[in-house]
């Protein structure tokens, strides 16, 4: 069954603000939490992971956290760029599964100029 | 900056009929892989393939489909008797040693009629 989904289908920000697009999962045996971002018309392409030990990591302008208390993922994009408009998409690794990425619905996010 | 090309960008094709998608992974990498998104929908993962055999398969991955890494370079995708479900963007997808920061190609979107 599906183990990863996301709170909000859609989200608008303003160029400059900062993002968060949110994921719950509910497979606690995952080895790795990553996000990818989808472009009208391409494929998915990898923005960041973290590791089930950790609760933070950083990249160029992206943030994601890890809250395995309750089970949410969150990416944070600082300063957003009309370039960073697309679809994100949570994904999952499972332990004892062989090289499969679960993923969930997506956020669309739009950054209005 | 190395990528995954696919081939055709489309194809149409009559209910029944066999259809052959293909790939080329980038060169180096270890694990390959097709997933497949209907319209507005999450991506599903198909199946995964390193060293020169399924590693895993989903429920979709039925007697219908097939893989094939024959010649080194291209990874196929066989659908023997296609469907009208299976009209989706189908993608593949390769990895390096980080197998979870998969490199998507653009996508073969395919139409059953």
């Amino acid at each position: 069954g599906e183990s990863v989904g996301l709170h909000l289908p859609t989200l608008s920000v303003q160029e400059g603000d900062n993002s968060i697009i949110n994921c719950a999962y509910s497979n606690s045996a995952s080895d790795y939490f990553i996000w990818y971002k989808q472009e009208s018309g391409k494929g998915p392409q990898f923005i960041i992971d973290i590791r089930s030990n950790m609760d933070k990591r950083q990249g160029q302008r992206v943030t994601v956290l890890l809250n395995k208390t309750v089970k949410h993922l969150s990416l944070q994009i600082a300063a957003t760029q009309p370039g960073d408009s697309a679809v994100y998409f949570c994904a999952e690794n499972t332990r004892g599964s062989n090289y499969k990425l679960t993923f969930g619905k997506g956020t669309l996010l739009t950054v209005n100029p | 900056e190395p990528e995954v090309t696919q081939t055709p960008s489309h194809q149409v094709t009559q209910m029944g009929q066999e259809v052959i998608l293909r790939c080329v992974p980038i060169s180096n990498h270890l694990y390959f892989y097709w997933y497949r998104q209907i319209l507005g929908q999450k991506v599903e993962f198909l199946v995964s393939f390193y060293n020169n055999e399924i590693s895993e398969k989903s429920e979709i991955f039925d007697d219908q489909f097939s893989v094939e890494r024959p010649d080194g370079s291209n990874f196929t995708l066989k659908i023997r008797s296609t469907k009208l479900e299976d009209s989706a963007m189908y993608f593949c997808a390769s990895s390096g040693l980080r197998w979870w920061e998969a490199f998507f190609g653009q996508g073969t979107r395919l139409t059953v009629v």
